[in-house]
């Protein structure tokens, strides 16, 4: 079935350093890909989406680019800051439903 | 904010009991949700309703059971908790933006079967 599979973490960085993290799935057609942000104690955020091949969804300073030839969608963002420590999820639409990567906690330090 | 609200917040409760969460949004979507979260696993979905009455089961339905008899609410019914079912359970919406069914999470419910 659809599935998408991210990097895992934990991942620590410092204040203004660049992020990645990767995700790929598999899909039979062409989902809709998202990401989503957990902050500590709260739900599940939408940060971008994008809905076909070469879209770039963008928010807060994290871009992700739907590559169809490689079939990922990683997360960028060139300055991290405290705030921006999370779990970050990636996910894929199919028939009203997302599949979830397994989430990538990431901290960052100043 | 999607309106959605969850009850309780936070359960304790003591195996083999019954425990029903309610998810109750206020913008009458017709798509609703449930999930748990485990570490190491991201979300993975209960069931799902597409209407009033209408609803399916997802990749970890066992144990758990839902009714929608209204709109704005969805209930989930673990009939026999179990240590298993230890998790927090997000409820979540789905609206059409710009296009694309997109998903809106509620604030969760942490339950501890002990």
């Amino acid at each position: 079935g659809d599935s998408v599979t991210q990097m895992e973490g934990p991942v620590t960085l410092s204040e203004e350093a660049f992020l990645t993290i990767n995700c790929t799935y598999t899909a039979t057609g062409y989902p809709s890909l998202f990401w989503y942000v957990q902050y500590p104690g709260e739900g599940l955020q939408l940060l971008l989406k994008a809905t076909k091949a070469d879209d770039k969804g963008s928010n807060k300073g994290f871009e992700a680019t739907y590559r169809k030839e490689t079939t990922s969608f990683h997360l960028e963002k060139g300055s991290v800051q405290v705030s921006d420590s999370a779990v970050y999820f990636c996910a894929l639409s199919y028939d009203y439903k997302l599949s979830f990567g397994a989430g990538t906690t990431v901290t960052v330090r100043a | 904010d999607a309106g959605i609200t969850q009850s309780p917040r936070h359960k304790v409760t003591e195996t083999g009991t019954p425990v029903t969460l309610r998810c109750h949004q206020t913008e009458n979507h017709r798509y609703m949700y449930w999930y748990r979260q485990d570490p190491g696993h991201g979300l993975r979905l209960i069931h799902y309703s597409y209407g009033v009455k209408d609803t399916d089961k997802g990749e970890v339905s066992d144990g758990y059971s839902v009714s929608r008899s209204k709109t704005e609410d969805f209930l989930l019914t673990l009939e026999s908790a179990t240590s298993s079912q230890t998790s927090v359970y997000f409820c979540a919406i789905s609206e059409s933006l710009q296009g694309v069914e997109t998903q809106y999470f509620g604030p969760g419910t942490r339950l501890l079967v002990l």
